[in-house]
């Protein structure tokens, strides 16, 4: 069983468009971190979400925390081809100190 | 941010070799490295956790005796796939932890694309 689950699985959108990418699960997290990784490359760190109800703004993505810390979702505004990349969501298993589990990943493709 | 590097970027080695690849945090020191695997289109999965000075913790499923790993030094963790098969072509990412007071953040290296002929 996934302990995160994100969707779309795929998503192909013209430049401009809005889109919004979830990540869910049954259980409570103390935080949660949404990544995008580049084909060929690690994944990089694009916020860290810790409160319930939490929104937080990166230039044109908005992330939020669910209110009961099981899910949250990502919002991107006016998408651009550089937005191009896999999602992901993690979270902590096992505490603040515990591994850092991710999801399957949102594929995005933006075209211009 | 602080930066982890991965060498090598890419490796191809014939079926039966042994590859070993390094992992490195630049400038600051990690107790603490992982390791992923990540096969085309799907997540990464963490292999195994990498301590300084002792061994390292695999997860279920992984071999100990085929993915050896030495974390000698504060900043470096190398992953040694033995007797590697075409089914080990995969890309190997590390990542280590930066500590910093009761906030901990994993950065990530660049990968490693192993391919095994």
């Amino acid at each position: 069983t996934q302990l995160l689950e994100q969707s779309p699985q795929f998503l192909s959108i013209q430049e401009g468009e809005n889109l919004t990418v979830y990540c869910n699960s049954s259980s409570v997290f103390s935080s949660l971190q949404w990544y995008r990784q580049e084909p060929g490359e690690g994944p990089v760190l694009l916020v860290t979400v810790v409160t319930g109800g939490e929104v937080k703004k990166l230039k044109r993505l908005t992330f939020q925390f669910g209110d009961a810390r099981k899910d949250s979702s990502l919002h991107i505004t006016a998408a651009q081809p550089g937005d191009t990349g896999l999602y992901l969501c993690a979270v902590r298993y096992g505490g603040s100190q515990g591994n850092l589990i991710f999801g399957k990943g949102t594929k995005l493709s933006v075209k211009p | 941010g602080a930066v982890v590097s991965q060498h090598p970027s890419w490796v191809i080695c014939k079926s039966g070799t042994s590859v070993k690849i390094e992992c490195r945090s630049l400038d600051f020191q990690a107790t603490t490295m992982f390791w992923y695997r990540q096969f085309p289109k799907q997540s990464l999965m963490l292999m195994a956790t990498s301590n300084e000075g002792s061994k390292a913790t695999y997860e279920q499923g992984v071999e100990k005796d085929k993915f050896l790993i030495n974390h000698a030094s504060l900043t470096l963790s190398t992953l040694t796939v033995t007797s590697a098969h075409p089914e080990d072509s995969s890309f190997y990412i590390c990542s280590a932890t930066l500590h910093a007071g009761s906030y901990n953040e994993q950065f990530f290296g660049p990968g490693t694309r192993l391919t095994v002929l």
